[in-house]
């Protein structure tokens, strides 16, 4: 059962523009997520996160979106740039525990 | 500070060889956790350890796989008997003790590469 589910499994976006990334998830006890980047051979690293009390977060070029009743959030990073090409993983957590979900992730493409 | 450090980061085993993967967590860090990714998947949970402790291990093969955080020295990974299925990325990471001391981010290491011939 994927409790935390990315369904675009790559997007393209233009230098300049906006990239949207997506992540949908059921267990309505996730009450903190997180959005990492993960380069080729490399280990993920740590974008930027939001708790359920909060529906926004920004962080420069990124910010995250929280929509607790439809149980979706998504990445927002403008202006998209070529350094930003990865894979994004948003991953999600409930208070108390400390077994961190991942999505299948999303692999960005900015073209030049 | 130094980060997450894992060894080794690619192993070659033969089937029914036995992997042992090291995490040394970052300074300060008393969790750790292992992750699997295999090719063209995303990342999925293995195990959360404290030290001398396995506190979730829901996401652990109930076979040949087994993890143990010691109360010195690095924590390891430990795949007994491999098959070609267990090629895979392994990814450790740690956290402090405290979410509510920082962002609650899980830091990574770069990940140990196992192929199973």
């Amino acid at each position: 059962d994927q409790q935390v589910k990315q369904n675009s499994p790559s997007l393209s976006v233009q230098e300049g523009r906006i990239s949207i990334l997506n992540c949908d998830y059921t267990n309505s006890m996730f009450d903190y997520f997180l959005w990492y980047k993960k380069y080729p051979a490399e280990g993920p690293t740590f974008l930027i996160s939001i708790s359920s009390i909060k529906d926004k977060n920004e962080d420069g070029r990124f910010t995250v979106f929280l929509n607790k009743s439809a149980k979706h959030l998504s990445l927002h990073i403008v202006p998209s740039q070529p350094g930003d090409s990865a894979v994004y993983f948003c991953a999600a957590l409930s208070s108390g525990t400390y077994k961190y979900i991942f999505g299948t992730g999303t692999r960005l493409k900015v073209l030049a | 500070n130094a980060g997450v450090m894992q060894n080794p980061r690619h192993l070659v085993r033969r089937r029914g060889q036995e992997a042992r993967l090291r995490c040394s967590p970052m300074k300060g860090h008393s969790h750790v956790y292992w992750y699997r990714q295999l090719p063209e998947e995303g990342l999925k949970f293995m195990v959360y350890l404290q030290k001398e402790n396995i506190i979730d291990e829901s996401g652990m093969p109930k076979e040949r796989f087994s993890a143990e955080f010691p109360k010195e020295g690095p924590s390891i990974l430990r795949i007994q008997q491999v098959v070609r299925g267990d090629s895979a990325a392994y990814f450790c990471a740690s956290s402090p003790p405290s979410r509510a001391a920082n962002t609650g981010e899980l830091f990574f290491g770069e990940g140990s590469r196992l192929t199973v011939l």
